[in-house]
């Protein structure tokens, strides 16, 4: 069964350092999102993306955050100076596209641990 | 500011049990609500996803209801199994912006 996958499943950074998170979609799916979750706090949304664009954003996905698809198959989440509250679990996930809602596929999560 | 909220918190219940928890959520500006389930250490999983008002899905013995009016979702979960332990998630979304709500943790004693 197609699967989301995520690179690398741990990242240590230390503040004020770049990073990127990667993620592969679903092949088929062309709406791609990035999602948060902080240790002991809810799911967040950080920002939807389709047809190379981005489609909407939260208020947490500020200038320091960035998404590009570079090469049709990568989905990637650009954090350009981390900060100590950026630690958490980030998620990807993918969609089909369809005039209704359709389930979001999400990959493991890469954990960010900004020292 | 959009909440979704989901209670109870966190459920206790004995293998054979059946369950339901809520989830709440804006009726204003609906787009879909989508219910995940995610276990400890993986991604969560979709279960479901509703649209319309009055809708009802079915996944083997879990099953969920949508009101839209009055904003909120039930999901049900017939004769739990301890594999159904996990926490469950809902999402509310009006377009591509997802809110999720707290979860509820489900515990299923054998």
């Amino acid at each position: 069964e197609p699967e989301v996958t995520q690179t690398p499943s741990h990242q240590v950074t230390q503040m004020g350092q770049e990073v990127i998170l990667r993620c592969v979609p679903i092949s088929n799916h062309l709406y791609f999102y990035w999602y948060r979750q902080i240790l002991g706090q809810k799911v967040e949304f950080l920002v939807s993306f389709y047809n190379n664009e981005i489609s909407e954003k939260s208020e947490i996905f500020d200038d320091q955050f960035s998404v590009e698809r570079p090469d049709g198959s990568n989905f990637t989440l650009k954090i350009r100076s981390t900060k100590l509250e950026d630690s958490a679990m980030y998620f990807c996930a993918s969609e089909v596209p369809s005039g209704r809602a359709q389930e979001q596929y999400f990959g493991p999560g890469t954990r960010l641990t900004v020292t | 500011i959009l909440n979704v909220e989901q209670s109870p918190q966190s459920l206790h219940v004995q293998e054979g049990d059946s369950t339901n928890f809520t989830c709440s959520f804006p009726s204003s500006n609906f787009y879909a609500l989508h219910w995940y389930r995610w276990e400890t250490a993986k991604s969560p999983e979709a279960l479901f996803v509703m649209t319309l008002n009055g809708d009802e899905k079915k996944k083997g013995r879990i099953s969920a209801t949508l009101n839209t009016k009055e904003g909120y979702s039930y999901l049900y979960i017939k004769g739990s199994q301890p594999e159904d332990s996990a926490t469950y998630l809902c999402a509310f979304s009006a377009g591509q912006n997802f809110v999720f709500g707290p979860g509820t943790r489900l515990s299923v004693l054998p």
